[in-house]
């Protein structure tokens, strides 16, 4: 069971953290996800971290700008996003490492 | 980035009638340890995006077994042996080969 929160409207070149928490397996060993989801542009992988946090990938696009973050003892998954941009507009899911698990996503809207 | 090309972009069914969808990739997802990691979605209006089958054929828990998956190298396909009401929605295929995870544009299936 994965639950995310924290989407918002948010102007362009502004910063917003979103956060997922995790249930019902073993956070702590599980490679997890951020996926984002637009009518425009469908399905994009968005980054991944380590099961420790020792490792983090991002997709270009987002890379420099967002940061994925883990806290084990607390079950829970961040990405803080800053300098948003108007393409950054979508459905954001927490998901498993390889997407076996998702949540029921949260919206971000960049927009003046 | 691997890009993935799904076909075809709209499928109408008949219930009870099969379904097969394409998924071609533009790099072989064979990994270094001679798996194919390949995977497909299933998502219903208004829900998350959910994983019927990785690694080319390997259902995930709980998925109908009118279900399966087939392929190699870059061509793979999903099928579905008779379709049901259930299964309307958009089906996604998603390599994680090669990094960043890439998705196909999406199949929309609809009962005729």
């Amino acid at each position: 069971h994965l639950v995310e929160s924290g989407g918002a409207l948010v102007q362009p070149g502004g910063s917003l953290r979103l956060s997922c928490i995790a249930s019902g397996f073993t956070f702590s060993r599980s490679w997890m996800s951020w996926v984002r989801q637009t009518p425009g542009r469908g399905l994009e992988w968005v980054g991944s971290i380590k099961e420790d946090g020792s490792d983090k990938y991002y997709v270009d696009s987002v890379r420099g700008r967002f940061t994925i973050s883990r806290d084990n003892t607390k079950n829970s998954l961040d990405l803080q996003m800053s300098n948003l941009r108007g393409e950054d507009t979508a459905v954001y899911y927490c998901a498993t490492g390889m997407a076996s698990l998702w949540g029921q996503g949260t919206l971000v809207t960049v927009s003046s | 980035d691997v890009v993935m090309t799904q076909s075809p972009l709209s499928l109408p069914v008949t219930l009870g009638q099969p379904a097969s969808i394409s998924c071609r990739s533009s790099q072989s997802l064979v990994h270094g340890d001679g798996n194919t990691d390949l995977n497909w979605f299933h998502q219903r209006p208004g829900q998350s995006p959910r994983r019927l089958i990785n690694k080319v054929s390997n259902r995930d828990s709980g998925v109908p077994d009118r279900f399966s998956g087939s392929g190699s190298g870059t061509d793979f396909t999903l099928k579905i042996s008779r379709v049901e009401a259930e299964d309307v929605g958009l089906y996604y295929c998603m390599q994680g080969a090669h990094w960043p995870n890439t998705f196909g544009q999406g199949t929309k299936l609809e009962i005729k």
